[in-house]
């Protein structure tokens, strides 16, 4: 079965240093890969989208992709306490099949 | 614009009644999918229509049936509620191109007693 792995967490880190969330999955087919973001009790949105090997910098984001070890990794710098929330690891795995999700890493900012 | 919107945002329902949530999207996207979100089992996939025309089943179907009325529209319908069923339930939509991103809408938050 073709699946997306991600690490429950929770994961603290205080405010100011650096998160990282990793993400592994199953498919070597894989092409595209996503970031989401979700607050307690409201709807995942959209922070990053990667589909080649090697970093792509959005603001605080960075998402690293490594299609040969199969993970795809998501960096947030100087962490706020606003940061705090569930992220969402996605792919598009081979074949014509829809998204597929992990179910996510909590992470806790600390003031 | 108003994206992707589900309605209504909450509903209680009792065991055997039947429901429907409605879902409809603005973003022109061919491509529309129903999730539950359950504490500890992340997002699945109950039905998703690859295009205007078609549906498909996904992880977890039972219990549930779904019309995708025309391009805008993707609706879900619980025949008879089951306490199982009480959820938070995510309409998505996607371009349909190969690689994009899905966009979500709110939310229906559904209690089942």
């Amino acid at each position: 079965q073709k699946e997306v792995e991600q690490n429950s967490g929770p994961l603290s880190v205080p405010e100011g240093a650096i998160a990282s969330l990793n993400c592994t999955y199953s498919d070597r087919g894989s092409q595209s890969f996503f970031w989401y973001r979700q607050y307690s009790g409201k709807s995942p949105e959209l922070i990053m989208f990667i589909y080649s090997n090697g970093d792509k910098e959005d603001g605080r984001f960075t998402a690293q992709l490594n299609k040969a070890s199969q993970y795809v990794s998501l960096l947030i710098r100087d962490s706020q306490p606003s940061d705090s929330a569930t992220y969402l690891c996605a792919a598009h795995l081979s074949g014509n099949t829809p998204l597929v999700f992990g179910k996510g890493t909590r992470l806790s900012v600390i003031a | 614009n108003a994206g992707v919107t589900q309605t209504p945002k909450f509903q209680v329902l009792k065991t055997g009644q039947s429901m429907t949530l409605q879902c409809a999207q603005d973003m022109n996207h061919n491509s529309m999918y129903w999730y539950r979100q359950d504490p500890g089992m992340g997002l699945r996939l109950i039905y998703y229509s690859a295009s205007e025309g078609t549906t498909d089943k996904g992880e977890v179907p039972n219990g549930y049936n779904v019309s995708r009325l025309n391009k805008r529209e993707f609706s879900l319908r619980l025949e008879s509620a089951a306490p199982s069923q009480t959820s938070v339930y995510f309409c998505a939509t996607e371009q349909g191109a190969r690689g994009q991103p899905q966009h979500f809408g709110d939310g229906t938050r559904l209690s089942i007693l």
